[in-house]
């Protein structure tokens, strides 16, 4: 199938580490992808991950991924309040032979002062 | 200088009436795409062209029928809209069709009386 999961919301605090997990579906995807939408905006891309890999860093962005358990996280370290948005992982199955995102239910981040 | 853009931002019509959403990328990509996004934030892919050609078609009504005069220009027109066509719609490019990342315009919010 084609179902990727994520939990739908995560509250923390201004300043502490924020991880917002997905599990996906498709074990031949070869790239992952993390998305913000923020109210009444486009998706902008974060970051992505290469399905060779374990893990990525960039700047606060921290990603890891466990093939093994077709499980993705994002890891915000000292969350702003202006990272509050709605994140979404993705994947562009292995079998599509063209590209098509398959986004996650997505994750309400809500940083509060 | 916006990459992704999609006119209008805001659309509310009718039922039964017949609408277009138009999108054009400044970022010299072969390969466009429009999503939809329902009331609970699901993303969903609809269509996808690759210079001028339709690749990915995903079950969606004929009343949707894109269209594609040039590889910067991927336009959507809707048919006989329903209460259920209400969503946001984004359109976004990327490089090519096959794995890299995709910029997303800033959505456009269709809304059915």
């Amino acid at each position: 199938g084609e179902d990727v999961e994520q939990s739908l919301f995560l509250s923390v605090r201004e300043g502490d580490s924020s991880v917002i997990n997905c599990t996906y579906t498709d074990s031949s995807s070869t790239y992952l992808y993390w998305y913000k939408q923020e109210p009444g905006a486009g998706l902008q891309l974060l970051t992505y991950i290469f399905s060779n890999m374990d893990m990525k860093q960039d700047q606060r962005l921290t990603v890891l991924l466990n093939k093994k358990d077709k499980h993705l996280s994002l890891r915000i370290a000292d969350t702003q309040t202006g990272d509050s948005a709605i994140y979404f992982c993705a994947e562009i199955p292995g079998n599509t032979g063209f590209q098509k995102l398959v986004f996650g239910t997505g994750t309400r981040l809500l940083v509060s002062p | 200088d916006t990459a992704v853009s999609q006119t209008p931002k805001y659309l509310v019509t009718q039922m039964g009436n017949d609408k277009s959403i138009k999108c054009e990328q400044n970022l010299g990509h072969d390969t466009m795409y429009w999503y939809k996004q329902d009331s609970k934030k699901f993303l969903k892919i609809m269509f996808s062209y690759n210079n001028k050609e339709l690749i990915i078609n995903e079950t969606v009504p004929n009343r949707f029928s894109p269209k594609s005069p040039d590889k910067a220009h991927l336009n959507l027109h809707i048919n006989s809209l329903e209460l259920g066509d209400s969503a946001v719609y984004f359109c976004a490019s990327s490089q090519d069709a096959v794995r890299t990342e995709a910029f997303f315009g800033q959505g456009t919010r269709l809304t059915v009386v």
